[in-house]
């Protein structure tokens, strides 16, 4: 089983739609998690941390579920710039473990 | 403030010829690390170093060499080039504290083709 596993999609949305990726992670021992946003070509960027009682920006919701092992993130009122790939993202534990990335979900939001 | 710079941006090697990709960032981040990604496979980590001096191998290092001797630059030193090293590569940087690590800010990447 993969460390970190994510749908590849991609989810294909109306301007407007609410959508949901989820991301499972295999070892319980996971510290932080975080979801990154990567563009066509371009590099990842974080978009937001994932906090144990969940957490809200703007139109993004992220939730954890430690008891289940996963991670979601919830779009509100999709918009076309939210089209691109959302990868999540796992840290084992503390210290300076690496981060793991899975290989992301792709969205793509259609006028 | 630069953030983390890569370079080149393109490359194109003939299978055994050897090359470094160059990264730097001026936030004083203790954590850096080098990821390639190809299509269907995600971000995989190549290499990474928690301060100047200390570096240990991630998920695919062969064919890799790095070293730390400044905390500002990160360079990846690829031995002997080989069609399966064609991808993208990417440098990231972070802060850490008390093993909690903070933002990974990610360089704009080095597209490497080997032929």
């Amino acid at each position: 089983r993969k460390e970190v596993e994510q749908d590849p999609g991609p989810f294909n949305v109306p301007e407007g739609a609410t959508v949901a990726f989820n991301c499972t992670y295999s070892n319980s021992a996971s510290q932080s998690f975080f979801w990154y946003r990567q563009d066509c070509r371009k590099e990842p960027k974080l978009l937001m941390s994932v906090y144990s009682s969940g957490n809200e920006d703007g139109r993004f919701t992220a939730q954890l579920n430690r008891a289940s092992q996963y991670i979601s993130l919830l779009i509100r009122d999709s918009k076309l710039s939210d089209s691109a790939t959302y990868l999540c993202v796992v840290k084992r534990n503390s210290g300076n473990t690496p981060l793991v990335f899975g290989k992301g979900t792709r969205l793509s939001v259609i006028a | 403030n630069a953030g983390v710079t890569q370079t080149p941006k393109f490359q194109v090697l003939k299978t055994g010829q050897s090359m470094t990709l160059q990264c730097a960032q001026d936030m004083n981040h203790e954590y850096m690390s080098w990821y390639r990604q190809d299509p269907g496979m995600g971000l995989r980590l190549i290499h990474y170093s928690v301060g100047a001096g200390i570096t240990d191998q991630g998920e695919v290092p062969n064919g890799y060499n790095v070293s730390r001797s400044t905390t500002e630059d990160f360079p990846l030193r690829l031995l002997s080039a080989a069609p399966s090293q064609t991808s993208v590569y990417f440098c990231a940087s972070s802060l850490t504290r008390q093993g909690r690590s903070y933002e990974q800010y990610f360089g704009p990447g080095t597209r490497l083709t080997v032929t």
